[in-house]
């Protein structure tokens, strides 16, 4: 079945340092994907998502680049602040575009601690 | 902004009872969505809601679960007999259509812990 893997937690980095969080996915057809993001005491919100191979989203400086050839969508920014600390998930929705919303299938999440 | 809001943020229940977790979604939305995630698993979709109906669920969503939208503005999760397993952070969303390309409004979650 469709899933989601994105790497584990926690990752720290000192400001102004260049994140990568890794996800990859599997799936059958063409699904939408996604960065969420949940702030200390937040619920989930959407950082950006990208609908079809070789789209690039991006949002607050956080870009990602769906890439078909090795089922990724690996989130980046190139120079992170105290205010991105967050847990960020990847998600992709199985339904085609067009289709209904189905389900979101959610990674583990990854915590993204910045230090001054 | 328009948001998602969730009641309670915390709820604590012992095994066997029955809880409500209550969520208001944005106000002009249709789709209704219930999310859990087991702590340090992954976030779980339960269960979608559309035109007073469930228009898809997960096999998490069992006998255990029901939804409701009782007086228009409300979306609830009822669980039955709640069990231990059944603790976890549990996630409301809205959207305006149903389509893939929409996004949905997450709450800030219920966690619930039954002891």
């Amino acid at each position: 079945g469709n899933s989601v893997t994105q790497m584990e937690g926690p990752v720290t980095l000192s400001e102004e340092a260049f994140l990568t969080i890794n996800c990859t996915y599997t799936a059958t057809g063409y699904p939408s994907l996604f960065w969420y993001v949940q702030y200390p005491g937040e619920g989930l919100q959407l950082l950006l998502k990208a609908t079809k191979a070789d789209d690039k989203g991006s949002n607050k400086g956080f870009e990602a680049t769906y890439r078909k050839e090795t089922t990724s969508f690996h989130l980046e920014k190139g120079s992170v602040q105290v205010s991105d600390s967050a847990v960020y998930f990847c998600a992709l929705s199985d339904r085609e575009y067009g289709g209904s919303q189905g389900n979101l299938i959610f990674g583990k999440g990854t915590k993204l601690s910045v230090k001054p | 902004e328009p948001e998602v809001t969730q009641t309670p943020s915390h709820q604590v229940t012992q095994m066997g009872q029955e809880v409500i977790l209550r969520c208001v979604p944005i106000s002009n939305h249709l789709y209704f969505y219930w999310y859990r995630q087991i702590l340090g698993q992954k976030v779980e979709f339960l269960v979608s809601f559309y035109n007073n109906e469930i228009s898809e669920k997960s096999e998490i969503f069992d006998d255990q679960f029901s939804v409701e939208r009782p007086d228009g503005s409300n979306f609830t999760l009822k669980i039955r007999s709640t069990k231990l397993e059944d603790s976890a952070m549990y996630f409301c969303a809205s959207s305006e259509v149903g389509n893939s390309n929409t996004e949905a409004f997450f709450g800030q979650g219920t966690r619930l812990t039954v002891v």
